[in-house]
């Protein structure tokens, strides 16, 4: 069964730059799903910040879409998160979920990373 | 952007009891486009129903979902122990963002 597995830097400096990555197990990349980032803040509720095809074709958040890149990577059967001029607001759990197509729903999400902004 | 709604916030039940969870929109939501979600602290959210009524692969029959238009519903018929969680409802519409989230309503022991 596909799993999912987000890996990154779990603390991040003000103003600097957050890359997060996803690998997907199990199954393809390329198969007939959209892939997406969430995130929740400590104690908070979900914030959904972008999805991407394996096609390359990806949706943002307009309140995030200035400092989000969403990127694909179908040798290694990954996809990646960069946030850019992070804030302590950033501070947050970030998982990667999968979109079956035609569901409109989030059916397999990784364990999430913690990524705190602090200098 | 569509804003959804759920009440109450906290719902204190027992075991065995019968649990309602209200999720309501700021505008219509294709009934194909509302999902609810469970999550236990530490864990990630998990998928139990999708297009407002279809339960997610294994989860127990005990979960239904209902509703349409503006006005979601969530029954868990008959609380089991590992129920007790935060409960969100989501959405996917035209507008942007195309995916919101609610802020949850926790399930808690009586």
């Amino acid at each position: 069964q596909v799993q999912l597995q987000e890996s990154g830097p779990g603390l991040v400096k003000p103003s600097g730059t957050l890359s997060l990555t996803c690998a997907v197990s199990g199954g393809s990349i390329s198969s007939s799903n959209w892939w997406s980032w969430v995130r929740q803040p400590p104690g908070k509720g979900l914030e959904w910040i972008g999805e991407i095809y394996h096609s390359g074709s990806t949706n943002y958040n307009p309140s995030l879409k200035s400092r989000v890149t969403i990127s694909v990577d179908k040798s290694k059967n990954q996809f990646s998160l960069k946030l850019s001029s992070v804030t302590a607001a950033d501070t947050a759990v970030y998982y990667c979920a999968r979109d079956p197509l035609a569901n409109f729903a989030f059916d397999i999400w990784g364990q999430g990373t913690m990524v705190t902004v602090s200098s | 952007e569509i804003v959804l709604t759920q009440s109450p916030g906290t719902l204190s039940l027992s075991p065995g009891e019968r649990a309602t969870l209200s999720c309501r929109a700021s505008q219509s939501v294709s009934s194909s486009y509302l999902a609810w979600y469970q999550q236990k602290p530490g864990q990630a959210p998990r998928l139990l129903i999708y297009g407002a009524s279809s339960r997610a692969t294994g989860i127990p029959d005990r979960f239904s979902g209902s509703g349409s238009g503006t006005d979601f519903t969530l029954t868990i018929s008959r609380l089991e122990p590992e129920d007790f969680a935060v409960y969100y409802c989501q959405q996917y519409g035209s507008s942007p963002p195309p995916f919101t989230f609610g802020p949850g309503t926790k399930v808690d022991i009586k």
